[in-house]
């Protein structure tokens, strides 16, 4: 039973470039949320995607935006790359229904230079 | 809004020794209660969940207890490993509303188990 996979590891940009993260939920799982974790600190919600829709947003700008596709799989992207999206970005699965228990992926390492 | 907080931000202890961690909360409208473990520069490794109705939970040397009222919970290691060592990150899903459906995590504690 394969977990959550993401793709790629790393990655290294430039500022004002944009950038494509992905994401395989946990077989069986329908819904995906990312998260952004900055060095030293908790991961904070981006978004959670449901259905082929976003359910929810955290407190980040529209330069950050998301798809999910019928398979479940999940795509995050960010245009106009900062210096302050340098992160690991963590994806989770979970089902919508039943205690909600998030599995997380091993992250994408984002650098911005 | 829902506020987490973790300490100590970090604990060095001996092999062998019990410990605990703590994580407070502002708002006990929780619908469950993670903890995770992070190895460095890896992703999360969920450990422990507690639902909203549940005083603890416990799986092999790793006790979680939740006290709502109080906004606290706390995760016991007994018998401490080196193995253990890594960031202890404890997270809530809220109830309803806006909180539905995200995680909100604290800051997490360092743990470090020397032989």
């Amino acid at each position: 039973d394969a977990g959550v996979t993401q793709s790629p590891t790393h990655l290294i940009k430039t500022r004002g470039q944009q950038v494509t993260l992905r994401c395989s939920p946990k077989s069986g799982h329908d819904t995906v949320s990312w998260y952004q974790q900055a060095l030293g600190q908790g991961p904070q919600f981006i978004f959670q995607y449901y259905e082929e829709e976003e359910r929810q947003r955290g407190n980040f700008p529209d330069r950050f935006s998301g798809h999910q596709f019928p398979n479940y799989s999940s795509e995050l992207n960010v245009n106009a790359l900062l210096l302050g999206d340098s992160a690991l970005y963590l994806c989770a699965s979970s089902l919508i229904s039943g205690t909600y228990e998030q599995y997380f992926g091993p992250g994408t390492r984002l650098t911005v230079t | 809004k829902q506020e987490v907080t973790q300490i100590p931000a970090a604990l060095s202890v001996p092999e062998g020794e019990n410990l605990v961690l703590n994580c407070s909360f502002t708002d006990s409208a929780i619908y469950n209660l993670q903890w995770f473990r992070q190895d460095p520069g890896k992703g999360l490794t969920s450990l422990l969940l507690i639902q909203s109705s549940q005083r603890e939970q416990t799986s092999g040397r790793l006790n979680a207890s939740l006290d709502k009222s109080s906004g606290r919970s706390t995760l016991y290691i007994a018998a401490s490993q080196p193995g253990d060592s890594a960031t202890y990150l404890c997270a809530l899903r809220g109830a309803g509303g806006t909180s539905y459906g995200k995680l909100t995590f604290g800051q997490g504690t360092i743990l470090t188990v020397h032989p």
